[in-house]
């Protein structure tokens, strides 16, 4: 079957650090991959996606590469911002039974220090 | 309105009551789709509809049941539910099936199983 996983958290950094987040997953095709922001009372926003082998996303400072020799999908920023703490969610796509649901991780609480 | 609406925001109900959940989108996509966000677990895909029909069901008890009259409107009948079934319900839309296609989240219904 299809699954993703993810660091749980949460993962708390001080303003202007790196972030890593990492991601890595198991399907039966060919995936899309994504990663969602989800905001405090909102629901989720796509924050950057990609569709193929070496193809990076890339939204907000946020960039992931899509790595098929490892399964990985890893979110990297250079310097965060208390503005985005949040939770991401890594997830993916395989198109299969005529139904394109998506499967995601279990989400990674970021919080940003001042 | 733009993009993906739901209502209620939030919803408490008893475990005899019969409720509905709302959503519409206004964005012209052909699919939709419901997902179930609880504590401590990934993303659930319940339902996906393409223009208007139901094309998966991720074995969801029958206690739940979808309904698409039009590819803008989305609900999720409830009906004797359990308290396990409190948590945040997505709905979500995409443009077609696809498996590289994004899907835009609605905020969400938090629903309390009393």
């Amino acid at each position: 079957g299809n699954s993703v996983t993810q660091m749980e958290g949460p993962v708390t950094l001080s303003e202007e650090a790196f972030l890593t987040i990492n991601c890595t997953y198991t399907a039966t095709g060919y995936p899309s991959l994504f990663w969602y922001v989800q905001y405090p009372g909102e629901g989720l926003q796509l924050l950057l996606k990609a569709t193929k082998a070496d193809d990076k996303g890339s939204n907000k400072g946020f960039e992931a590469t899509y790595r098929k020799e490892t399964t990985s999908f890893h979110l990297e920023k250079g310097s965060v911002q208390v503005s985005d703490s949040a939770v991401y969610f890594c997830a993916l796509s395989v198109r299969g039974g005529g139904a394109d649901g998506l499967t995601f991780g279990k989400g990674t609480h970021l919080i940003i220090q001042p | 309105e733009t993009g993906v609406t739901q209502t209620p925001r939030h919803l408490v109900m008893g475990m005899t009551n019969k409720k509905s959940l709302k959503c519409e989108q206004h964005l012209g996509h052909n699919a939709m789709y419901w997902y179930k966000q609880s504590a401590k677990k990934p993303l659930e895909l319940m339902f996906v509809y393409s223009l208007e029909e139901r094309v998966e069901n991720n074995s969801v008890p029958s206690r739940f049941s979808p309904e698409c009259p039009n590819s803008s409107h989305l609900f999720l009948h409830l009906h004797t539910l359990q308290p396990e079934d409190s948590a945040l319900y997505l709905c979500a839309s995409s443009q077609a099936l696809g498996r590289g296609r994004e899907q835009y989240f609605g905020p969400g219904t938090r629903l309390t199983v009393t």
